[in-house]
C-alpha cells in the first residue's frame, strides 16, 4: 500500500528556534497534503491543506507566519515551525491523497506515523 | 459550529466481546464518512469507510452504521481482541472545494483480556 514518511519522528529543540517536519508520499504523487496537529489525548485538528505549486490554505485560528507550509513537489511538503514555544510542543501529522483523486477503500488519505515536537 | 462528535470519551470492554463506538456529525452535506485506530505515537490507521448513500458496510469483524436521519454513526467490533485497544476517531468528508478530512473528538477503547 501507499506509504507515507515524514521525519523526523521526533524533535526537541529550545524556545525560538524553528523546527522543520518533512512529509513524504515514497510510492505515489500526491497532489494535496494536509497537516494535522494533536495534543495529548486529543483529536486530530486540521491545520491547513497544502497543494503542490501553491500556498497553503489553512485553518481558521492557524498562524501561516508561525506554521510554514511548502509543497514543492508532487511527493514532499515541509512544515517549519518558526521561532518556537513551548505551547508549540504536539504531535504532528502529515497526510496525503493520491492525484489521482480520492483514494478508494483507504479512507481517502494516507497517513505518516507523525512528528512529536517538543519546545524546551 | 458544524463538527464531528462523539458519545462516549472512553470505553472499557472484556475480550470476546463486541464492542460498539459512536459518533455524531451535525452537517448533513457530509457524503462520506471513515472510521481510523491510532496507537499511541502513531498515525492513524484506516479501518472501514461507507458513502452516504449506505447505510451499512462490512469488513472483517468491523460493520460501520450510518444513519442519515438522526446524522449518527457507528462503528462495531466483533470478538474485540486486546490489540483492538487504542483510540478510535470518526472522520468525515464534505463536498467542498478541497475536501478536507475533519476529525471527531475520539473514544479511547480498553480491552480487558
Amino acid at each position: 500500500g501507499a506509504v507515507v514518511s515524514q521525519h523526523p519522528s521526533w524533535v526537541i529543540c529550545k524556545s525560538g528556534t524553528s523546527v522543520k517536519i518533512e512529509c513524504r508520499s515514497l510510492d505515489f504523487q500526491a497532489t494535496t497534503m494536509f497537516w494535522y496537529r494533536q495534543f495529548p489525548k486529543k483529536s486530530l485538528m486540521l491545520m491547513a491543506t497544502s497543494n503542490e505549486g501553491s500556498k497553503a490554505t489553512y485553518e481558521q485560528g492557524v498562524e501561516k507566519d508561525k506554521f510554514l507550509i511548502n509543497h514543492a513537489s508532487l511527493t514532499l511538503s515541509t512544515l517549519t515551525v518558526t521561532s518556537a514555544h513551548p505551547e508549540d510542543s504536539s504531535f504532528y501529522i502529515c497526510s496525503a491523497r493520491t492525484a489521482s483523486g480520492r483514494a478508494t477503500n483507504t479512507g481517502e488519505l494516507f497517513f505518516g506515523e507523525g512528528s512529536r515536537l517538543t519546545v524546551l | 459550529g458544524e463538527s464531528v462528535g462523539l458519545h462516549l470519551p472512553t470505553l472499557s470492554v472484556q475480550e470476546g466481546d463486541n464492542s460498539i463506538i459512536n459518533c455524531a456529525y451535525s452537517n448533513s452535506a457530509s457524503d462520506y464518512f471513515i472510521w481510523y485506530k491510532q496507537e499511541s505515537g502513531k498515525g492513524p490507521q484506516f479501518i472501514i469507510d461507507i458513502r452516504s448513500n449506505m447505510d451499512k458496510r462490512q469488513g472483517q469483524r468491523v460493520t460501520v452504521l450510518l444513519n442519515k436521519t438522526v446524522k449518527h454513526l457507528s462503528l462495531q467490533i466483533a470478538a474485540t481482541q486486546p490489540g483492538d485497544s487504542a483510540v478510535y476517531f470518526c472522520a468525515e468528508t464534505r463536498k467542498t472545494s478541497y475536501d478536507k478530512v475533519i476529525f471527531g473528538p475520539g473514544t479511547s477503547l480498553s480491552v480487558i483480556p
